[in-house]
């Protein structure tokens, strides 16, 4: 079974702009989830999705947004740009509550 | 706020011994308890979980202890070897939620 997938695996953008990052999980999970991952705050939980419905979401602005489509892929968007969105943004799967969560590779984010 | 306390912040153990690494909760609604383990450029992956019915639990040079009453669990990594160098990070999460909570993490180094 392919892994969970996660495009670009590098970004560079300047501060203002926008941008979305894209997850396929592993086939059959339904369950997709999202990390900011930085030096200095460390693992952070952004949002997770099952069945395209957001059903829990992080300490995070509303700059941060997600969407997950019916065939569970999943996008994370920010807007506005600020330099300290800079981290690697990782996205993991699972098929159930409580289950392991499989972690991609993670897209690094760099915000100049 | 960190809802899982990891120490120590990084170690250095020489080959063949023993890596012990400490993670405390409050939260007494988390009752799954992943390890993770992440290395440069790759996303953090699976290494070994405990619910809290078990005290104690061990795959292969890995275990976890748990203590219930003192919101504490570790990890030991017995025979540490050069390839076990990396970052390790406790997580926590609730009944039916994708959410975890993760620690800050310690970064292990194995001296050959």
């Amino acid at each position: 079974k392919a892994g969970v997938t996660q495009t670009p695996r590098y970004l560079i953008k300047t501060r203002g702009q926008q941008v979305t990052l894209s997850c396929s999980p592993i086939s059959g999970h339904r369950s997709v989830s999202w990390y900011q991952q930085t030096p200095g705050q460390g693992l952070q939980f952004l949002f997770e999705y099952f069945s395209e419905t957001q059903r829990n979401k992080g300490n995070f602005p509303g700059r941060f947004s997600g969407r997950q489509f019916s065939n569970s892929r999943s996008e994370m968007n920010v807007s506005t740009l600020e330099l300290g969105d800079s981290a690697l943004y990782l996205c993991a799967s699972s098929p159930g509550p409580m289950e392991t969560q499989y972690f991609g590779p993670g897209t690094r984010l760099l915000v100049l | 706020q960190q809802q899982v306390k990891q120490s120590p912040q990084s170690l250095i153990v020489q080959k063949g011994g023993i890596s012990i690494i400490n993670c405390a909760y409050e939260n007494t609604a988390f009752d799954y308890f992943p390890w993770y383990q992440q290395f440069p450029g790759k996303g953090p992956a699976l290494l070994i979980a405990i619910r809290p019915d078990v005290s104690e639990k061990k795959e292969g040079r890995f275990t976890i202890s748990f203590n219930k009453s003192a919101k504490q669990f570790s990890l030991h990594i017995m025979d540490s070897q050069p390839g076990d160098s990396a970052t390790y990070f406790c997580a926590a999460s609730e009944s039916n939620d994708y959410k975890l909570s993760f620690g800050a993490g310690t970064t292990v180094t194995v001296r050959a």
